[in-house]
Protein backbone atom coordinates (compact mmCIF):
# COMPACT_ATOMS: atom_id res chain seq x y z
CA UNK A 1 0.00 0.00 0.00
CA UNK A 2 1.39 3.70 -0.79
CA UNK A 3 1.79 5.64 2.79
CA UNK A 4 -0.68 7.98 2.54
CA UNK A 5 -2.26 8.82 6.02
CA UNK A 6 -5.52 10.68 6.53
CA UNK A 7 -6.07 12.19 9.61
CA UNK A 8 -8.57 12.53 11.06
CA UNK A 9 -10.59 9.33 9.75
CA UNK A 10 -14.07 10.89 11.23
CA UNK A 11 -14.86 14.23 12.23
CA UNK A 12 -18.21 15.78 13.09
CA UNK A 13 -18.01 19.36 13.32
CA UNK A 14 -21.10 22.71 13.35
CA UNK A 15 -21.14 25.10 10.88
CA UNK A 16 -19.52 27.83 10.69
CA UNK A 17 -16.51 26.53 12.46
CA UNK A 18 -12.84 26.15 10.82
CA UNK A 19 -11.72 22.49 9.98
CA UNK A 20 -8.30 21.48 8.96
CA UNK A 21 -7.85 18.06 7.47
CA UNK A 22 -4.05 16.51 6.98
CA UNK A 23 -2.81 14.24 4.14
CA UNK A 24 0.31 12.67 4.98
CA UNK A 25 3.00 10.38 2.52
CA UNK A 26 5.98 8.57 3.16
CA UNK A 27 6.69 7.70 -0.91
CA UNK A 28 7.93 11.83 -1.44
CA UNK A 29 6.15 11.80 -4.21
CA UNK A 30 5.89 15.17 -5.83
CA UNK A 31 1.93 15.81 -6.49
CA UNK A 32 -0.85 15.88 -3.74
CA UNK A 33 -4.65 16.10 -4.64
CA UNK A 34 -7.56 16.14 -2.43
CA UNK A 35 -10.77 15.37 -3.83
CA UNK A 36 -14.14 15.19 -2.30
CA UNK A 37 -17.00 12.10 -3.05
CA UNK A 38 -20.19 12.44 -3.32
CA UNK A 39 -23.55 10.27 -4.54
CA UNK A 40 -24.23 11.04 -8.08
CA UNK A 41 -21.22 12.95 -7.85
CA UNK A 42 -18.35 10.92 -7.93
CA UNK A 43 -14.41 12.18 -7.00
CA UNK A 44 -14.18 15.73 -7.40
CA UNK A 45 -11.02 17.90 -7.29
CA UNK A 46 -10.68 20.15 -4.43
CA UNK A 47 -7.52 21.60 -4.87
CA UNK A 48 -3.71 20.18 -5.61
CA UNK A 49 -0.49 20.63 -5.45
CA UNK A 50 2.98 20.45 -7.47
CA UNK A 51 5.66 20.81 -5.06
CA UNK A 52 6.12 22.51 -1.55
CA UNK A 53 4.25 25.54 -1.59
CA UNK A 54 2.62 25.48 -5.31
CA UNK A 55 -0.83 24.73 -5.23
CA UNK A 56 -3.75 25.29 -7.57
CA UNK A 57 -7.53 24.88 -7.72
CA UNK A 58 -9.66 22.19 -8.86
CA UNK A 59 -13.25 22.48 -10.32
CA UNK A 60 -14.43 22.97 -6.63
CA UNK A 61 -12.22 24.73 -4.48
CA UNK A 62 -15.05 27.36 -3.40
CA UNK A 63 -14.82 27.06 0.60
CA UNK A 64 -11.66 25.28 0.56
CA UNK A 65 -8.26 26.39 1.11
CA UNK A 66 -4.83 24.26 1.08
CA UNK A 67 -1.45 24.77 2.10
CA UNK A 68 1.69 22.53 1.37
CA UNK A 69 4.98 23.56 3.70
CA UNK A 70 6.67 20.18 3.31
CA UNK A 71 6.72 17.51 0.59
CA UNK A 72 4.88 14.75 3.10
CA UNK A 73 2.04 17.23 3.95
CA UNK A 74 -0.99 18.59 2.37
CA UNK A 75 -3.54 20.06 4.80
CA UNK A 76 -6.83 21.18 3.27
CA UNK A 77 -8.88 23.64 5.40
CA UNK A 78 -12.83 24.70 5.56
CA UNK A 79 -12.72 28.19 6.89
CA UNK A 80 -16.26 28.28 7.70
CA UNK A 81 -17.67 24.43 7.21
CA UNK A 82 -21.09 24.29 5.61
CA UNK A 83 -23.26 21.52 5.90
CA UNK A 84 -22.85 21.32 1.48
CA UNK A 85 -19.19 20.28 2.74
CA UNK A 86 -20.42 16.91 4.51
CA UNK A 87 -18.68 14.69 2.34
CA UNK A 88 -15.66 11.90 2.24
CA UNK A 89 -12.63 13.78 1.41
CA UNK A 90 -9.69 11.26 -0.18
CA UNK A 91 -6.10 12.50 -0.55
CA UNK A 92 -3.94 10.98 -3.53
CA UNK A 93 -0.60 11.36 -4.37
CA UNK A 94 1.36 10.78 -7.39
CA UNK A 95 5.30 10.69 -8.87
CA UNK A 96 4.99 12.66 -12.02
CA UNK A 97 2.07 13.92 -14.08
CA UNK A 98 -0.15 11.30 -15.46
CA UNK A 99 1.20 8.36 -13.87
CA UNK A 100 -0.53 6.26 -11.77
CA UNK A 101 -2.24 8.45 -8.33
CA UNK A 102 -2.44 6.22 -5.15
CA UNK A 103 -5.31 6.98 -2.54
CA UNK A 104 -5.58 7.42 1.27
CA UNK A 105 -8.05 5.98 3.09
CA UNK A 106 -10.42 9.10 3.45
CA UNK A 107 -11.82 11.13 6.21
CA UNK A 108 -15.67 11.17 6.84
CA UNK A 109 -16.79 15.02 7.61
CA UNK A 110 -19.88 15.77 8.80
CA UNK A 111 -21.38 19.33 9.03
CA UNK A 112 -24.38 20.08 11.68
CA UNK B 1 -22.66 16.27 -21.30
CA UNK B 2 -19.78 15.34 -18.59
CA UNK B 3 -16.13 14.48 -19.48
CA UNK B 4 -16.87 10.12 -18.61
CA UNK B 5 -19.90 9.19 -18.41
CA UNK B 6 -20.14 5.35 -16.57
CA UNK B 7 -23.49 2.97 -16.05
CA UNK B 8 -23.79 3.14 -12.12
CA UNK B 9 -25.11 -0.03 -12.19
CA UNK B 10 -25.96 -2.48 -10.26
CA UNK B 11 -24.59 -5.30 -11.82
CA UNK B 12 -24.85 -8.60 -10.67
CA UNK B 13 -23.48 -11.53 -11.63
CA UNK B 14 -22.71 -15.16 -10.60
CA UNK B 15 -19.37 -16.25 -9.07
CA UNK B 16 -17.23 -17.09 -12.13
CA UNK B 17 -19.02 -14.75 -14.66
CA UNK B 18 -16.72 -12.59 -16.78
CA UNK B 19 -17.91 -9.16 -16.24
CA UNK B 20 -17.37 -6.59 -18.56
CA UNK B 21 -17.66 -3.15 -17.27
CA UNK B 22 -17.14 0.46 -19.29
CA UNK B 23 -16.91 3.93 -19.58
CA UNK B 24 -16.79 6.20 -22.74
CA UNK B 25 -15.37 9.61 -23.02
CA UNK B 26 -15.51 13.17 -24.83
CA UNK B 27 -12.56 14.57 -24.77
CA UNK B 28 -10.25 13.06 -27.15
CA UNK B 29 -7.08 14.36 -25.90
CA UNK B 30 -7.31 12.09 -22.80
CA UNK B 31 -4.26 9.17 -23.13
CA UNK B 32 -4.12 8.09 -19.31
CA UNK B 33 -6.34 5.82 -18.15
CA UNK B 34 -7.02 4.15 -15.10
CA UNK B 35 -9.04 1.78 -13.04
CA UNK B 36 -9.56 1.81 -9.42
CA UNK B 37 -11.81 -0.54 -7.12
CA UNK B 38 -13.31 0.78 -3.70
CA UNK B 39 -14.83 -1.18 -1.33
CA UNK B 40 -17.63 0.41 0.71
CA UNK B 41 -16.05 2.85 3.11
CA UNK B 42 -12.50 2.51 1.94
CA UNK B 43 -10.13 4.20 -0.37
CA UNK B 44 -10.15 3.97 -3.70
CA UNK B 45 -7.53 1.04 -5.22
CA UNK B 46 -5.86 1.25 -7.91
CA UNK B 47 -5.97 -1.68 -10.35
CA UNK B 48 -5.07 -1.05 -13.98
CA UNK B 49 -3.10 1.93 -15.73
CA UNK B 50 -2.95 2.08 -19.22
CA UNK B 51 -1.79 4.66 -21.79
CA UNK B 52 -2.71 4.86 -25.27
CA UNK B 53 -4.87 2.16 -26.58
CA UNK B 54 -4.37 -1.82 -26.95
CA UNK B 55 -4.78 -4.03 -24.17
CA UNK B 56 -3.19 -5.17 -20.49
CA UNK B 57 -4.19 -7.59 -19.04
CA UNK B 58 -2.80 -8.32 -14.87
CA UNK B 59 -3.89 -11.78 -13.60
CA UNK B 60 -7.70 -11.72 -14.00
CA UNK B 61 -7.82 -8.18 -15.26
CA UNK B 62 -7.92 -7.22 -18.21
CA UNK B 63 -7.94 -2.87 -19.51
CA UNK B 64 -9.02 -2.58 -22.99
CA UNK B 65 -8.62 1.18 -24.61
CA UNK B 66 -10.15 2.04 -27.45
CA UNK B 67 -9.55 5.74 -28.66
CA UNK B 68 -11.33 5.53 -31.58
CA UNK B 69 -14.84 4.71 -30.03
CA UNK B 70 -13.91 6.81 -27.11
CA UNK B 71 -14.49 3.63 -24.55
CA UNK B 72 -12.70 1.63 -22.08
CA UNK B 73 -13.14 -1.32 -20.23
CA UNK B 74 -12.36 -2.98 -17.71
CA UNK B 75 -12.56 -7.32 -17.55
CA UNK B 76 -13.04 -9.45 -14.99
CA UNK B 77 -12.27 -12.94 -15.84
CA UNK B 78 -13.83 -15.73 -13.31
CA UNK B 79 -15.00 -13.54 -10.93
CA UNK B 80 -14.81 -13.84 -7.40
CA UNK B 81 -17.21 -12.38 -4.40
CA UNK B 82 -14.01 -10.27 -3.24
CA UNK B 83 -14.36 -8.52 -6.64
CA UNK B 84 -17.80 -7.19 -5.66
CA UNK B 85 -17.02 -3.59 -4.82
CA UNK B 86 -17.46 -0.13 -6.88
CA UNK B 87 -15.41 0.21 -9.83
CA UNK B 88 -14.27 3.91 -11.03
CA UNK B 89 -12.60 4.73 -13.83
CA UNK B 90 -10.35 7.57 -14.49
CA UNK B 91 -8.26 9.43 -17.52
CA UNK B 92 -6.30 12.43 -18.00
CA UNK B 93 -4.42 14.47 -20.66
CA UNK B 94 -1.18 16.30 -20.82
CA UNK B 95 -3.64 19.38 -22.14
CA UNK B 96 -5.75 18.88 -18.86
CA UNK B 97 -2.58 19.12 -16.68
CA UNK B 98 -2.92 17.32 -13.57
CA UNK B 99 -6.82 17.20 -13.82
CA UNK B 100 -8.01 13.46 -13.45
CA UNK B 101 -11.69 13.19 -14.65
CA UNK B 102 -13.54 9.85 -12.86
CA UNK B 103 -16.62 8.06 -13.73
CA UNK B 104 -19.38 8.39 -11.16
CA UNK B 105 -18.33 4.30 -10.47
CA UNK B 106 -20.15 0.82 -11.46
CA UNK B 107 -21.01 -1.05 -8.57
CA UNK B 108 -20.93 -4.86 -9.03
CA UNK B 109 -21.61 -7.77 -6.93
CA UNK B 110 -20.59 -10.98 -7.54
CA UNK B 111 -23.04 -13.56 -6.20
CA UNK B 112 -21.75 -16.88 -4.59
Amino acid sequence: DAGITQSPRHKVTETGTPVTLRCHQTENHRYMYWYRQDPGHGLRLIHYSYGVKDTDKGEVSDGYSVSRSKTEDFLLTLESATSSQTSVYFCAIQQLANTEAFFGQGTRLTVV
Amino acid sequence: QKEVEQDPGPLSVPEGAIVSLNCTYSNSAFQYFMWYRQYSRKGPELLMYTYSSGNKEDGRFTAQVDKSSKYISLFIRDSQPSDSATYLCAMSAISTGNQFYFGTGTSLTVIP
